[in-house]
């Protein structure tokens, strides 16, 4: 593994239903974030969590939105409610030393395959 | 505002080519830059960061504060070079704003 697993790496959901969205990071890493990748919308981030608080949840983008961590490792995004425009591929990430860098040097995200998300 | 700006959705050029993937970033601070590659199927990875200077698979990205640019160079393109381009600046010490990326086509 690569160091960050998401599931389920896809889901599709009739608009109004809750969705549950696991990431489940290799162990001994603190800060895991997590992103929304759309269509030509780039990556918007969502929400941060250092430990299991969240220091910044200015990302999620309505009460609908909630996210939790628990034993410093696995978190879950729960979407309420579920509307088209939630569609979009939810990504989670962590701050480590990336692998199969060349250089070898140099620290960055290290992003799970993600989950991408179809509400019908 | 922090932000950054890639100005092209698309960019195609022909293998051998060279290629520069534009990057432009607004922020009042020390910017720390990043771009991110994804291939075709396999997940965001990190290509290079501006403060280790270095060349990862012929890439280069030198960072221009008077210009407030980060651009991404190849001088010969490949194939495989084919995938979606992200360019990413570090604020606050911990959130990450992305642009809204480039896809690059290298054609035979």
């Amino acid at each position: 593994g690569a160091g960050v697993s998401q599931s389920p790496s896809n889901k599709v959901t009739e608009k109004g239903k809750d969705v549950e969205l696991r990431c489940d990071p290799i162990s001994g890493h603190t800060a895991l974030y997590w992103y929304r990748q759309s269509l030509g919308q780039g990556l918007e981030f969502l929400i941060y969590f250092q430990g299991n608080s969240a220091p910044d949840k200015s990302g999620l983008p309505s009460d609908r939105f909630s996210a939790e961590r628990t034993g410093g490792s696995v978190s879950t995004l729960t979407i309420q409610r579920t509307q088209q425009e939630d569609s979009a591929v939810y990504l989670c990430a962590i701050w480590a030393t990336p692998q199969g860098l060349s250089s070898g040097g140099g620290y960055g995200y290290t992003f799970g395959s993600g989950t991408r998300l179809t509400v019908v | 505002a922090q932000r950054v700006t890639q100005p092209e959705k698309l960019l195609s050029v022909f293998k051998g080519a060279p290629v520069e993937l534009k990057c432009n970033y607004s922020y009042s601070g020390s910017p720390e830059l990043f771009w991110y590659v994804q291939y075709s199927r396999q997940r965001l990875q990190l290509l290079l960061r501006h403060i280790s200077r270095e060349s990862i698979k012929g890439f280069t990205a030198d960072l221009n504060k008077g210009e407030t640019s980060f651009h991404l160079k190849k001088p010969f393109a490949q194939e495989e070079d084919s995938a979606m381009y992200y360019c990413a600046l570090i604020t606050g010490g911990f959130k990450t704003i992305f642009g809204a990326g480039t896809r690059l086509f290298v054609k035979a």
